[in-house]
């Protein structure tokens, strides 16, 4: 599964679309783009996922560029509770080992 | 409410003490997983099982076991826990002919072998 660099730290005010970016240049075809978030020390918790065509959904859109070398995730309206670590995981559609590779994210901060 | 469940949500324990921790989704799925997750080493995946009777090893297996008897319930089994397993343990589910990358995590259990 392809590797996945996100910054470390990202600040985002209250109210303000949050927007995290993904490099994932050495993407296959057959890998989606997956993205998770953990509030401290929670279980992980599904986003949203894409192959190639932008994707929303009720918490989050996901956009993919053309080339698929990176991706960003929105958060349209952030507030307090989206404060957490975000994940961006790259691996193929299905596969036995059901296994996720995580990073180490990028840390938003909502601030009021 | 559709969850994955874990028991105890904390525990602290002597070394050599067998212990097990459950993980128990109402979701009807096929896969289970078992992840530690440790500072600076991220989430990695202990064990795994694709339906009943059928178990895996994942990528850091050494001191624990799991059964996979009914489809609901997935424990983890440390036989005798060392120090080193302290860590906070995720059970995760998903469907068989699903998005693998789409997960469901239990809210985890703080382990700590003294």
């Amino acid at each position: 599964d392809a590797k996945t660099t996100q910054p470390t730290s990202m600040d985002c005010a209250e109210g303000r679309a949050a927007n995290l970016p993904c490099n994932h240049s050495t993407i296959s075809g057959n890998e989606y783009v997956y993205w998770y978030r953990q509030i401290h020390s929670q279980g992980p918790q599904y986003i949203i996922h894409g192959l190639k065509n932008n994707e929303t959904n009720e918490m989050a859109s996901l956009i993919i560029t053309e080339d698929r070398k990176s991706s960003t995730l929105i958060l349209p309206h952030a507030t307090l509770r989206d404060t957490a670590v975000y994940y961006c995981i790259v691996r193929r559609y299905g596969g036995a080992t059901n296994k996720l590779i995580f990073g180490t994210g990028t840390l938003l901060a909502v601030q009021p | 409410e559709a969850q994955v469940t874990q028991n105890p949500r904390y525990l602290i324990t002597v070394t050599g003490k067998k212990l097990t921790v459950t993980c128990s989704q109402n979701m009807n799925h096929e896969y289970m997983s078992w992840y530690r997750q440790d500072p600076g080493l991220g989430l990695r995946q202990i064990y795994y099982s694709m339906n009943v009777e059928v178990t895996d090893k994942g990528d850091v297996p050494e001191g624990y076991k799991v059964s996979r008897k009914e489809k609901r319930n997935f424990p983890l089994i440390l036989e005798s826990p060392s120090p080193n397993q302290t860590s906070l343990y995720f059970c995760a589910s998903r469907l068989a002919g699903g998005v693998a990358g789409e997960q469901y995590f239990g809210p985890g259990t703080r382990l700590t072998v003294t």
